[in-house]
């Protein structure tokens, strides 16, 4: 089955305490990226990747690293969480290296800085 | 950046009858995307309609582009309990490798 998985699905954890979120997909996709969603902000990007190697900065990357050394897996990792990390993250991923076509969307993972 | 802006923010209607929501963005535009999000979840991909095109169809679903207004409306016919849900737009620019979403419209179906 065609997908992207996200682990964990819940992740509570404290202020500072390193993490990395999962994100793969099984569709040989090139293009991966990770957004989050706060109420009354909507979806924002926080990074995309275009290819293995190759990532860049969407709108909120402060705070986030990531990186893309196979073509299936695009971690996302919190260094140093902060309270305003909190939010629901979701990873995507897309047929080419560009944004225009159909997304695939992760299930989300909720994470609650404390 | 937010660039859709969804309207209305909440709709409620009876199960049979027809949903339509609109989305308007701000800059040029290569495609633009609707999504629907069940409370929590994943964004599932609904329909995507490129800038040169002005109406597409797919199931119950028919999604206008007007890019002249820089706008687009959702149609859902014939609703059903199960389409409640959020429902987004997203624009694809030129070169712009990322999606920007509007902020939902909140759609609920009345038995």
């Amino acid at each position: 089955e065609a997908q992207v998985t996200q682990n964990p699905r819940y992740l509570i954890t404290v202020t500072g305490k390193k993490l990395t979120v999962t994100c793969s997909q099984n569709m040989n996709h090139e293009y991966m990226s990770w957004y989050r969603q706060d109420p009354g902000l909507g979806l924002r990007q926080i990074y995309y990747s275009m290819n293995v190697e190759v990532t860049d900065k969407g709108d909120v990357p402060e705070g986030y690293k990531v990186s893309r050394k196979e073509k299936r897996n695009f971690p996302l990792i919190l260094e140093s969480p902060s309270p305003n990390q909190t939010s629901l993250y979701f990873c995507a991923s897309g047929l080419t290296g560009t944004s225009w076509n159909e997304q695939y969307f992760g299930p989300g993972t909720r994470l609650t800085v404390t | 950046s937010q660039q859709g802006e969804e309207d209305p923010q909440a709709l409620s209607i009876q199960e049979g009858e027809n949903a339509t929501m609109n989305c308007s963005y701000k800059t040029s535009i290569n495609n633009l995307q609707w999504y629907r999000q069940n409370s929590g979840r994943g964004l599932v991909h609904l329909i995507l309609i490129r800038s040169n095109e002005r109406e597409k169809h797919s199931g119950r679903l028919r999604v206008t582009l007007d890019t002249s207004k820089k706008s687009s409306s959702l149609l859902i016919t014939a609703s059903r309990a199960a389409d409640t849900a959020s429902y987004f737009c997203a624009t694809g620019g030129w070169g712009a490798q990322k999606l920007v979403f509007g902020q939902g419209t909140r759609l609920t179906i009345n038995p």
